[in-house]
């Protein structure tokens, strides 16, 4: 079946535009998950959804980054004003929660490649 | 809080032969799981192996093992008869139990084949 999808997977933005970035989960996945990864560097946690709920959003760098998922599926990770610090690369990441808790594996998309001029 | 320690920022290999990459962790919840991801140059993290705190055996998968000591809280990823294409970075990441349930990851190795 398919994968974690994202798009776009380039975005270059001039320095306080808002960009939208979009996460297609593997279908029936429950949980989601926003990554940021500066250049050399893992992936640091962002944002974390259980179906339409966001439960954590404790990784979210300022108030000026926003993430839903109205309908449980599809995400959209907004970033606004963005600063040339937002340049990363940003991943998205699903889990099917069906063995539950710190078993689940993590399935990555490619990641969107975020660079604010 | 959740730590994850990769000390090899780069290691080469010469195609064919095993290598081990090691990562360590820190974490007081006695519930967590471990995984190793593989992140070629397209950018996309790749799942290889899942050892969890109460498993008795070491995790295999195919050519990967996971060196699990308890004890001295490392988690190492053996990758046995290297391949040209196993050349990427690789990152050691834990989830526990009654941290959330977001991954911590370590820094990553960058692994080099040598042909």
């Amino acid at each position: 079946g398919a994968g974690v999808s994202q798009s776009p997977r380039y975005k270059v933005a001039k320095r306080g535009q808002d960009v939208a970035l979009r996460c297609d989960p593997i279908s029936g996945h429950v949980s989601l998950f926003w990554y940021q990864q500066a250049l050399g560097q893992g992936p640091e946690f962002l944002t974390y959804f259980q179906n339409e709920a966001q439960l954590d959003k404790s990784g979210l760098p300022s108030d000026r980054f926003f993430a839903e998922r109205p309908e449980g599926s599809v995400s959209t990770l907004k970033i606004q004003r963005t600063q040339q610090e937002d340049s990363a690369v940003y991943l998205c990441a699903s889990s099917s929660d069906l063995s539950g808790g710190f078993t689940d594996t993590q399935y990555f998309g490619p990641g969107t490649r975020l660079t604010v001029l | 809080a959740q730590k994850i320690t990769q000390t090899q920022p780069g290691m080469f290999v010469q195609e064919k032969e095993a290598v081990t990459l090691d990562c360590t962790y820190d974490t007081s919840d006695p519930s967590y799981g471990l995984f190793w991801y593989k992140q070629p140059s397209s950018g996309e993290m790749i799942f290889l192996i899942y050892q969890g705190s109460y498993d008795q055996q070491n995790a295999t998968e195919g050519r990967y093992s996971l060196n699990f000591q308890k004890a001295r809280k490392s988690a190492n990823l053996v990758i046995s008869a290297s391949q040209l294409g196993d050349s990427a970075m690789y990152f050691c990441a834990m989830r526990a139990y009654n941290a959330g349930n977001m991954l911590t990851f370590g820094g990553g190795t960058r692994l080099m084949v040598k042909p």
